[in-house]
C-alpha cells in the first residue's frame, strides 16, 4: 500500500541550528512533492515545491531535496528561530489534483 | 495576499442532521478542494472540483457528501446526515491550475463537531 513518512512525530533543536526534517514515501511515484507549515488549529501554509526532475530548491531559509531513487524528501530551515516552531507536514502530488499527506513533524526551536 | 475564507468556524451539529460548510475560494483560481483533519491525524483529500464538476474525490467522499458552486464565489461542502466520525476540521482550497506545479492555498478551517 502506499505510505509516507515522516521522520518523528517531533524535533527540538536550539535556536540558530539548523532543522532536518525527512519525508520518506513508498509505492508513489510523485510528480511533485510539497512542504507545508501547519500551526496549531490553522490550515497548512505552502512553502516550497520541488518536481521530480529537480534536485533542491531553496528560499530565503528554506531548502528541499529530493531524490526520486532513494524516495526521500529532506526539508531543512538554517538560522532556525523560535518563530520557525510549527509542525511542517510533506504532501505528495502524483498529478491527480489530489494531494497525499504526511502525518507531519513537530518542530520546536528553544531560544 | 488574497485569501481563502471558510464559515462558520466552528459548528456544533446533532448527528443526523445536514450540514453546509462555506467557502469563498480566491477569486481568480479555478480549481477548489476540501480537505479534512480529524484531531490529531494526517490532513485528508476530500474532493477536487473544476468546470463545475468534480474531478477527483476519494473513498472518504461517499453518498453523504456534495459540493456545490452555487454563485460565482461561493464553494460549498453539505453533508447529508452527519455521524460522530464526521467530527474533524474541513479545510477548503484553491490554486490557479491543478495542484501539479501550482500552489494550493488552504483556509483556516470550519472546526464541525457532531454530537
Amino acid at each position: 500500500s502506499q505510505k509516507i513518512e515522516q521522520n518523528s512525530e517531533a524535533l527540538n533543536i536550539q535556536e540558530g541550528k539548523t532543522a532536518t526534517l525527512t519525508c520518506n514515501y513508498t509505492n508513489y511515484s510523485p510528480a511533485y512533492l510539497q512542504w507545508y507549515r501547519q500551526d496549531p488549529g490553522r490550515g497548512p501554509v505552502f512553502l516550497l515545491l520541488i518536481r521530480e526532475n529537480e534536485k533542491e530548491k531553496r528560499k530565503e531559509r528554506l531548502k528541499v531535496t529530493f531524490d526520486t531513487t532513494l524516495k526521500q524528501s529532506l526539508f531543512h530551515i538554517t538560522a532556525s528561530q523560535p518563530a520557525d516552531s510549527a509542525t511542517y507536514l510533506c504532501a505528495l502530488d502524483t498529478g491527480r489534483r489530489a494531494l497525499t499527506f504526511g502525518s507531519g513533524t513537530r518542530l520546536q526551536v528553544q531560544p | 495576499e488574497p485569501e481563502v475564507t471558510q464559515t462558520p468556524s466552528h459548528q456544533v451539529t446533532q448527528m443526523g442532521q445536514e450540514v453546509i460548510l462555506r467557502c469563498v475560494p480566491i477569486s481568480n483560481h479555478l480549481y477548489f478542494y476540501w480537505y479534512r483533519q480529524i484531531l490529531g491525524q494526517k490532513v485528508e483529500f476530500l474532493v477536487s472540483f473544476y468546470n463545475n464538476e468534480i474531478s477527483e474525490k476519494s473513498e472518504i467522499f461517499d453518498d453523504q457528501f456534495s459540493v456545490e458552486r452555487p454563485d460565482g464565489s461561493n464553494f460549498t461542502l453539505k453533508i447529508r446526515s452527519t455521524k460522530l466520525e464526521d467530527s474533524a476540521m474541513y479545510f477548503c482550497a484553491s490554486s490557479e491550475e491543478t495542484t501539479a506545479g501550482n500552489t494550493i492555498y488552504f483556509g483556516e478551517g470550519s472546526w464541525l463537531t457532531v454530537v
